[in-house]
């Protein structure tokens, strides 16, 4: 069936490193993809979404990258603060009116100082 | 920034007992969503909802879950009779759905945590 689902399922790194969190997915008919953050006792947060046209997408300290070829879709963070120590969900966005999202287990991203 | 509210943020009830979890979404949003979360595990889609009706449902939604959205602001999850495994964090989402910039985001709150003993 479709899945989504993530590599590492915590992941621990310095601050001011970069952080990457890696995510696969099976459902090819899906055509955009978000990254959501969450943190203890809070909703998931929106962080960046990417279309299946688009290989690569930057925002603030943040870029993901999508490889279409092996389903894969990865989130960089860039110099990790503190403040970016949560889960990190990667979501597949169905087609079509409905925009179902079906979520990958989440991956903890602690951030040592 | 615009924001979804749910209401409780967390609900302690008896098994069997009904449950209703209330959510306000963005004001011009037009996609409406429940999801949920049991501790320790992934988010899973419940039910999605436009234009006053269903659009889709998941098997999690069975005959004990309704939606409604009543008065055209509130947005609102029923248990009918909750069961040990209702035990969950329950989100509301919602999107705007088209004509904007980030249309097919969704926004969530923060959550209601439900507590079936």
């Amino acid at each position: 069936g479709e899945s989504v689902g993530l590599h590492l399922p915590t992941l621990s790194v310095q601050e001011g490193d970069n952080s990457i969190i890696n995510c696969a997915y099976s459902n090819s008919a899906s055509d955009y993809f978000i990254w959501y953050k969450q943190e203890s006792g809070k909703g998931p947060q929106f962080i960046i979404d990417i279309r299946s046209n688009m290989d690569k997408r930057q925002g603030q300290r943040v870029t993901v990258l999508l490889n279409k070829t092996v389903k894969h879709l990865s989130l960089q963070i860039a110099a990790t603060q503190p403040g970016d120590s949560a889960v990190y969900f990667c979501a597949e966005n169905t087609a079509g009116n409905n925009r179902k999202l079906i979520w990958g287990l989440g991956t903890s991203l602690a951030v040592n100082p | 920034e615009p924001e979804v509210t749910q209401t409780p943020s967390h609900q302690v009830t008896q098994m069997g007992q009904e449950v209703i979890l209330r959510c306000v979404p963005i004001s011009n949003h037009l996609y409406f969503y429940w999801y949920r979360q049991i501790l320790g595990q992934k988010v899973e889609f419940l039910v999605s909802f436009y234009n006053n009706e269903i659009s889709e449902k998941s098997e999690i939604f069975d005959d004990q879950f309704s939606v409604e959205r009543p008065d055209g602001s509130n947005f609102t999850l029923k248990i009918r009779s909750t069961k040990l495994e209702d035990s969950a964090m329950y989100f509301c989402a919602s999107r705007a759905g088209q004509g904007i910039s980030g249309a097919n985001v969704l926004t969530f709150g923060a959550g209601s945590r439900l507590t079936v003993l």
